[in-house]
């Protein structure tokens, strides 16, 4: 059973599109997160979610929102992409407080 | 300037080497976790150090945490291809569980 699940693996879309990753967990863990790991291998957190509710926005463009429907799921919209944002974008998963994180295997985003 | 930086960048070495991995930074911690990261993969905890001078073992790795809870090492013994990967450091800065993680070192073994 996978802990941490994104989908889709792979994306590849035009410049100016608007596009979504999807990210769930059956952890029953209350804290979700958002991480961007660059061409260089450096992974660097976007946003963090606890019990749906947004508890770090680490001052990411507003073209990028997150969404918690519930405290399972964690999704990553991006609009208007730009060549920039390509990258890998890694779901991540704990329990509330400072806990170890579980991570997915990473969503890569390619902007043509 | 980043919070952790982490020596050397890149190591290719032979099947049955041994190697050291450096995490160093300017502050200090409550503690410190290493992750190893697979192709295509996420990165994985490894351990948690949170005692000055605290050393841990994990198989043929041991992770120490420095005295002064400023920097942390990684030690792998006879390393094998299975080890090759992206080895990262992190703190955890604890106000909303944000980790902050170094810019890796990326491990090759050959067999």
């Amino acid at each position: 059973d996978t802990a941490v699940s994104q989908t889709p693996k792979y994306l590849v879309t035009q410049m100016g599109n608007d596009k979504s990753i999807k990210c769930e967990q059956n952890l029953g863990h209350d804290t979700m997160y958002w991480y961007k790991q660059d061409s260089k291998k450096f992974l660097k957190i976007m946003f963090s979610y606890n019990n749906k509710e947004l508890i770090i926005n680490e001052t990411v463009p507003n073209r990028f929102s997150p969404k918690s429907p519930d405290k399972a799921h964690l999704n990553l919209h991006i609009n208007s992409l730009e060549l920039g944002d390509s990258a890998v974008y890694f779901c991540a998963s704990s329990q509330v407080g400072v806990q170890p994180q579980h991570f997915g295997d990473g969503t890569r985003l390619s902007i043509l | 300037t980043q919070l952790l930086e982490q020596s050397p960048q890149f190591l290719s070495i032979q099947e049955g080497e041994n190697l050291t991995v450096y995490c160093n930074s300017s502050s200090v911690f409550s503690s410190l976790q290493w992750y190893r990261q697979e192709p295509g993969e996420g990165p994985v905890l490894l351990v948690t150090v949170v005692t000055g001078g605290e050393v841990k073992k994990l198989k043929r790795l041991t992770f120490q945490f420095g005295d002064a809870r400023k920097d942390s090492s990684l030690h792998i013994t006879a390393a094998q291809p299975g080890d090759t990967g992206l080895y990262l450091c992190a703190v955890n800065m604890e106000y909303g569980n944000k980790l902050v993680f170094g810019a890796g070192t990326i491990l090759r073994v050959k067999s």
